[in-house]
Order: structure tokens, then C-alpha cells, then sequence
């Protein structure tokens, strides 16, 4: 299958801080990307999707303003986590989608602690 | 999307044949049924999709029932790195389609 990879694996950073998570498609265009989020013991939790080009669309209860998303790119997809807080730290995963309806690949994880 | 209901947890004997069962019985007709797999702290792996028809490839196979309202994902020949979550999700195949996550079946194969 194809590949997507995310940068960094895993990041500490102290609260009040930005930090930004990296999503890659390495070997196809991705034309929509989706970020979910996953806390210990449970399952992944959809944030937002977005298409190339175009302005995010989030969740209900995800905060836009919290939860920056980019899409500059077709290969490219950037989630900032703003003035992180303790209670963000958790798994966040992006997955990647081509032109093909069924397939949809996952990277492999970012791991964010707040302190 | 359809909402999907499954097991907890399932136990298999290394080298057995797994049966994952996944009930949807609110399907509709133009949703298909997807099969991920995540292996503790990566990213969720895609095994198989299907609509209608039973199908196979190199990892698993999907037997979907006639009136759609369930299906099963076998691996045939249980090994200990297919440990891992099963998610079976429905959705519809345009390009605005989402993979909405259940709490899947936590599989655990046993030496």
C-alpha cells in the first residue's frame, strides 16, 4: 500500500506552546487528508477533513482556532496544536486519501505530551 | 454513516483460522464495509473492503451476508503479530466519504 508518513513520531512540549505535526504522502497525491486524534484506550476520533487548497472542515466540538490545519499541498497536510494544554496531549494520526474513493492510508502516529 | 456493532474481544489460537463478526444492520445500499486493523501505537492498517459480494486478497477474507446486515472478516491462518484492534466501518465511497472508528474487537492470538 501507500505510504504516509508524519513528523515527529513523538514531541514534548510545556504548556502554552505551539507545536505543529507534519503529514506526508510519500508516493501518491493525496487530494483529502483527515486528522484524528486517540487517547489512551480508546478509539480514533475523527478532528477534521481537508482538501487541497480548501479551508478545513472540523468535527463538532473540535475547535478550529485550537486545531490549525494546512493543506497547502497535495502531498502536504500541517495540524498545529495552539497554546497547548495538558489535556491536548494525546495520538494524533493524519490519513491520507488519493483519487480512488476506497483507499485510504494512515500514517503512523504522532505522540504529544504537554507538561 | 451506518453505525457498526462488535465484539469486545475475541481470543485465537495461533495458526486457527480467526472469524471477526460486525453487525450493520442499518447499512444502506450504496455503503460499503471496511476493515482496518491497529497494531498498539501505530497507525491503523487497511485489510479489506467490500458492497455486495464476498471477497478476498492476500490477508483476509470478507464474507458479507446476503441482506448486508452483517458481515465477518477471517484470517485464515492466525499469527501472533495479528494481534491488534479490528474496526469494521461503513461509509459511503465518494470523495467526501469519512472512516468514522467504532470501538472495534481487541483480537488477541495465543501461542
Amino acid at each position: 500500500g501507500a505510504v504516509v508518513s508524519q513528523h515527529p513520531s513523538w514531541v514534548i512540549c510545556k504548556s502554552g506552546t505551539s507545536v505543529k505535526i507534519e503529514c506526508r504522502s510519500l508516493d501518491f497525491q493525496a487530494t483529502t487528508m483527515f486528522w484524528y486524534r486517540q487517547f489512551p484506550k480508546q478509539s480514533l476520533m475523527l478532528m477534521a477533513t481537508s482538501n487541497e487548497g480548501s479551508k478545513a472542515t472540523y468535527e463538532q466540538g473540535v475547535e478550529k482556532d485550537k486545531f490549525l490545519i494546512n493543506h497547502a499541498s497535495l502531498t502536504l497536510s500541517t495540524l498545529t496544536v495552539t497554546s497547548a494544554h495538558p489535556e491536548d496531549s494525546s495520538f494524533y494520526i493524519c490519513s491520507a486519501r488519493g483519487t480512488g474513493f476506497h483507499e485510504q492510508y494512515f500514517g503512523p502516529g504522532t505522540r504529544l505530551t504537554v507538561t | 454513516d451506518a453505525k457498526t456493532t462488535q465484539p469486545t474481544s475475541m481470543d485465537c489460537a495461533e495458526g486457527r483460522a480467526a472469524n471477526l463478526p460486525c453487525n450493520h444492520s442499518t447499512i444502506s445500499g450504496n455503503e460499503y464495509v471496511y476493515w482496518y486493523r491497529q497494531i498498539h501505537s501505530q497507525g491503523p492498517q487497511y485489510i479489506i473492503h467490500g458492497l455486495k459480494n464476498n471477497e478476498t486478497n492476500e490477508m483476509a477474507s470478507l464474507i458479507i451476508t446476503e441482506d448486508r446486515k452483517s458481515s465477518t472478516l477471517i484470517l485464515p491462518h492466525a499469527t501472533l503479530r495479528d494481534t491488534a484492534v479490528y474496526y469494521c466501518i461503513v461509509r459511503v465511497a465518494v470523495q467526501g466519504g469519512k472512516l468514522i472508528f467504532g470501538q472495534g474487537t481487541e483480537l488477541s492470538v495465543k501461542p
